[in-house]
């Protein structure tokens, strides 16, 4: 059964760097077939896609973050990372990893998760 | 950006009802909407892609359909579990976007 659990800092100052792995286990992040995703969901809000990355490396973001999100990729490790810069209060969050699958013809989907992480952003 | 918008945003039911929630799209996504159910502190859960494909799984009480703008999901025979919040994603776009959620509770 695949999983995956994000850690990092919980709490992150404002102007400073949120960073965050997600570590995915029983199968591999070397799989073409799949990307992996960051979402997140403020407090009490709903979801906000952040981007994904593919196994080789090739991102794609939100445009409203892009200027600030890196997501990178360590198949040595079999995880994947989340950089967002210069952080404000709007940041604050619950993080999710997840698994995205598809294809061409159905589209694609969220269908592992980790459990999220709460990640604060206050001085 | 394609928009999605949920009806209703929250509704009251009991077990063993009959439950439907629309999503709409701002323009047409063919069939590339998907549904999570989400419970409190817990991660969203995968029910149905591509509009109408059951994640394995997921109980059969668990439906969808809809094609273009316009998507259902129903649930039949409401079961205790069943009571979260719950969320179209649509991936036609390469920016993918949610719904903001209907919530469904106990009547």
């Amino acid at each position: 059964q695949l999983q995956l659990q994000e850690s990092g800092s919980g709490l992150v100052k404002p102007s400073q760097t949120l960073s965050l792995t997600c570590a995915v286990s029983g199968g591999s992040i070397n799989s073409g077939a799949y990307s992996w995703s960051w979402i997140r969901q403020p407090p009490g809000k709903g979801l906000e896609w952040i981007g994904y990355i593919s196994y080789i490396g090739s991102p794609d973001y939100n445009p409203s973050l892009k200027s600030r999100v890196t997501i990178s990729v360590d198949t040595s490790k079999n995880q994947f990372s989340l950089n967002l810069r210069s952080v404000t209060a709007a940041d604050t969050a619950v993080y999710f990893c997840a698994r995205l699958a598809g294809d061409y013809d159905k589209g694609d989907y969220f269908d592992y998760w980790g459990q999220g992480t709460l990640v604060t952003v206050s001085s | 950006d394609i928009q999605m918008t949920q009806s209703p945003s929250s509704l009251s039911a009991s077990v063993g009802d009959r439950v439907t929630i629309t999503c709409r799209a701002s323009q047409s996504i063919t069939s590339y909407l998907n549904w999570y159910q989400q419970k409190p502190g817990k991660a969203p859960k995968l029910l149905i892609y591509a509009a109408s494909s059951l994640q394995s799984g997921v109980p059969s009480r668990f439906s969808g359909s809809g094609s273009g703008t316009d998507f259902t999901l129903t649930i039949t025979n409401l079961q205790p579990e069943d009571f979260a919040t719950y969320y179209c994603q649509q991936s036609y776009s390469s920016l993918r976007t949610f719904g903001p959620g209907t919530k469904v509770d106990i009547k």
